[in-house]
């Protein structure tokens, strides 16, 4: 059973710095690899889907990577803004599954 | 690009009532679609997935009889919380997977609070 974790749990870095959130599962046969977003109270915003065959995704300050043999994606979020502050959540499924969310981490961009 | 919708956005109750929220793709056919539930400060938890034209399949721990899921189309599946107490407050968030293409995409939530 696909089993997702992300480090850290909380970051807090000043405006400008750039930053790399961890995920990690279990599970190697993964099809998808998915990284949202999620503002206090709301819903999710769909940043950046990876597929098995894929090894990154960009876009404008993010960038995904996807290490299916060591079962770990990193999303890297450069120059950061106070604007990016927010709880990102990474998420695996396997082929026809659903998604496994990891705990998430809640990223603090201070001006 | 493909498109859940979920109706109500945000729906606030009396305990011992029922409420029903609706999850639809909008431009594709999904045979199946995944109902999670989000607690304060936690992460999404699969609750169900729901089968179109056949019966749910429940996550341990997740009474059937209290969370019914109806799959009647290819486009819209049922979550409905019978009985609802104040503990069942919470972000009700749905997916539904392309019939053709299996990919997997997100309604933007249903706010639950029991009063």
């Amino acid at each position: 059973k696909q089993e997702v974790t992300q480090i850290p749990a909380a970051l807090s870095v000043p405006e400008g710095e750039n930053l790399v959130l961890n995920c990690s599962f279990t599970d190697s046969a993964i099809y998808n690899l998915q990284w949202f977003r999620q503002d206090p109270g709301k819903g999710l915003t769909s940043l950046l889907l990876i597929q098995s065959s894929q090894r990154e995704q960009t876009s404008g300050r993010l960038n995904a990577s996807l290490d299916k043999s060591s079962g770990r994606s990193t999303l890297y979020i450069a120059a950061s803004q106070p604007g990016d502050s927010a709880t990102y959540l990474c998420a695996a499924s396997n082929y026809g599954q659903n998604f496994v969310f990891g705990p998430g981490t809640r990223l603090s961009v201070l001006p | 690009g493909a498109v859940v919708s979920q109706h109500p956005s945000r729906v606030i109750c009396k305990s011992g009532t029922s409420v029903k929220i609706e999850c639809r793709s909008l431009d594709f056919q999904a045979t199946t679609m995944f109902w999670y539930r989000q607690f304060p400060k936690q992460s999404l938890m699969l609750m169900a997935t729901s089968n179109e034209g056949s019966k749910a399949t429940y996550e341990q721990g997740v009474e059937k009889d209290k969370f019914l899921i109806n799959h009647a189309s290819l486009t819209l599946s049922t979550l409905t919380v019978t009985s609802a107490h104040p503990e069942d407050s919470s972000f009700y968030i749905c997916s539904a997977r392309d019939s053709g293409s299996y990919e997997q995409y997100f309604g933007p939530g249903t706010r639950l609070t029991v009063t």
